[in-house]
């Protein structure tokens, strides 16, 4: 299994543009989570899905949008680009977020520089 | 305002000695409390587990132990080993709307350096 896939790893915007950081999983997992993690600071959710065609906004979703079409994948798309959101991006899944959480597993990161 | 704290933001050790890396949170409603462990440029890998009706959970060479009563958690790596350096963070599980889509709430991490 590879489980969870992230791509690009590396990507340099200029401020206006818009990208998509794609996220893959082979777990067959339900639930799926962006974050972002800005230097210094922890993990904070950007959008999460609890299954194929149901998202949420999670703590910091402005700016950002996605989509769940599939169980697999969990693309995050970013709409004018804006310095702050130059950021590292962690894609993560679960099987369950039932009443003990559940363990995530994340995907490698994406270094996204907005200039 | 930080729910999760872990207040040291780097820890040194010397190999084969305990490291001891703490967090203390804020929010009572916490139930489920983890360590994870990350190494440069991967993402987080889940280390260990604690729900808050014990009071410590073993795993190997790691173990953490829960204080309810203080608010206060602590993972201990015992014997530390050169491997072990990486930034550990602390997440608390709490439910979210008050349904069954709960979200962790992360600390800063402590970036733990075992010194051969």
């Amino acid at each position: 299994n590879a489980g969870v896939t992230q791509t690009p790893k590396f990507r340099i915007l200029k401020i206006g543009q818009s990208m998509t950081l794609q996220c893959t999983q082979d777990m067959n997992h339900n639930y799926m989570y962006w974050y972002r993690q800005d230097p210094g600071m922890g993990l904070k959710l950007i959008y999460y899905s609890v299954g194929a065609g149901i998202t949420d906004k999670g703590e910091v979703p402005n700016g950002y949008n996605v989509s769940r079409s599939t169980t697999e994948d969990f693309p995050l798309r970013l709409e004018l680009a804006a310095p702050s959101q130059t950021s590292v991006y962690f894609c993560a899944s679960s099987y369950s977020q039932g009443l003990w959480g559940g363990e995530l597993f994340f995907g490698e990161g994406s270094r996204l520089t907005v200039l | 305002d930080q729910q999760v704290k872990q207040n040291s933001p780097s820890l040194s050790v010397q190999e084969g000695r305990i490291s001891i890396l703490n967090c203390d949170y804020t929010n009572s409603m916490f139930d489920y409390f983890l360590w994870y462990k990350k190494y440069p440029a991967e993402g987080p890998t889940f280390l260990i587990s604690i729900s808050s009706i014990k009071d410590k959970n073993e795993d190997g060479r790691f173990t953490v132990f829960l204080n309810k009563s203080a608010k206060h958690l602590s993972l201990h790596i015992v014997p530390s080993q050169p491997g072990d350096s990486a930034v550990y963070f602390c997440a608390a599980d709490e439910a979210f709307n008050a349904g069954n889509n709960r979200k962790l709430i992360w600390g800063l991490g402590t970036s733990l350096a075992v010194n051969p």
